[in-house]
């Protein structure tokens, strides 16, 4: 069964850092594209980027690439996402996702159940 | 970056009703069009990829078609489980953009 569980959320003051991880389980991790999605409270899903399988291709959302590094570690079946400068419009529920990329297809076809990042004072 | 216009924002619908979910992207997008399902509890999971391609395990009541800038999830006859948000999501080019959803809600 695939499992991806994220971890490190919580409340962080404005302008620190933060990293999240994503224990992936159930698959060949190293065989796989991995993202991050987040959802701000009550709003849609907002894609913030994307790693391939041994890091040599990592695409972000422009508006974030300063702010946000995705990385992985194969060994440990791990995905993380660094975050730095958070401010309040940072506030959301993060996701990992698988990434199911081929010649014709890319989507997230299993996501973890979120972490809930808060940024405040 | 590609915009996704989803409509309507929410819908209203009864059991056993069709339904039908629009995506419009700002420019074309050669058919590179997932749609997904989020419940109420977040789970977020995918049911349409590559404009019409069924994800495995998801009921043949979904289906999606479209081409160019014009998209559509179709739910043949709406089930308890299906009253949830749906989002359109373009893979043309990045960055990845998604639609702004729509809430299905029993009417």
């Amino acid at each position: 069964e695939v499992k991806l569980v994220e971890s490190g959320g919580g409340l962080v003051q404005p302008g620190r850092s933060l990293k999240l991880s994503c224990a992936a389980s159930g698959f060949s991790f190293n065989d796989y594209w991995m993202g991050w999605v987040r959802q701000a409270p009550g709003k849609g899903l907002e894609w913030i980027g994307e790693i391939n399988q041994d890091s040599s291709t990592i695409n972000y959302t422009p508006s974030l690439k300063d702010k946000f590094t995705i990385s992985r570690d194969n060994a440990q079946n791990t995905l993380y996402l660094q975050m730095s400068k958070l401010g309040s419009e940072d506030t959301a529920i993060y996701y990992c996702a698988r990434d199911c990329t081929t010649v014709v297809t890319d989507y997230f076809d299993y996501w973890g159940q979120g972490v809930m990042v808060t940024v405040s004072s | 970056d590609i915009q996704m216009t989803q409509t309507p924002s929410s819908m209203p619908a009864s059991l056993g009703e069709r339904v039908t979910i629009s995506c419009r992207a700002s420019q074309g997008i050669s058919n590179y069009l997932n749609w997904y399902q989020q419940k109420p509890d977040g789970t977020i999971k995918p049911l349409i990829y590559y404009t019409s391609n069924l994800q495995s395990g998801v009921p043949s009541r979904f289906s999606g078609s479209g081409s160019g800038t014009d998209y559509s999830l179709t739910i043949s006859s709406l089930e308890p489980e299906d009253f949830a948000m749906y989002y359109c999501q373009q893979y043309d080019s990045s960055p990845l953009t998604f639609g702004s959803g729509t809430k299905l809600e029993i009417k």
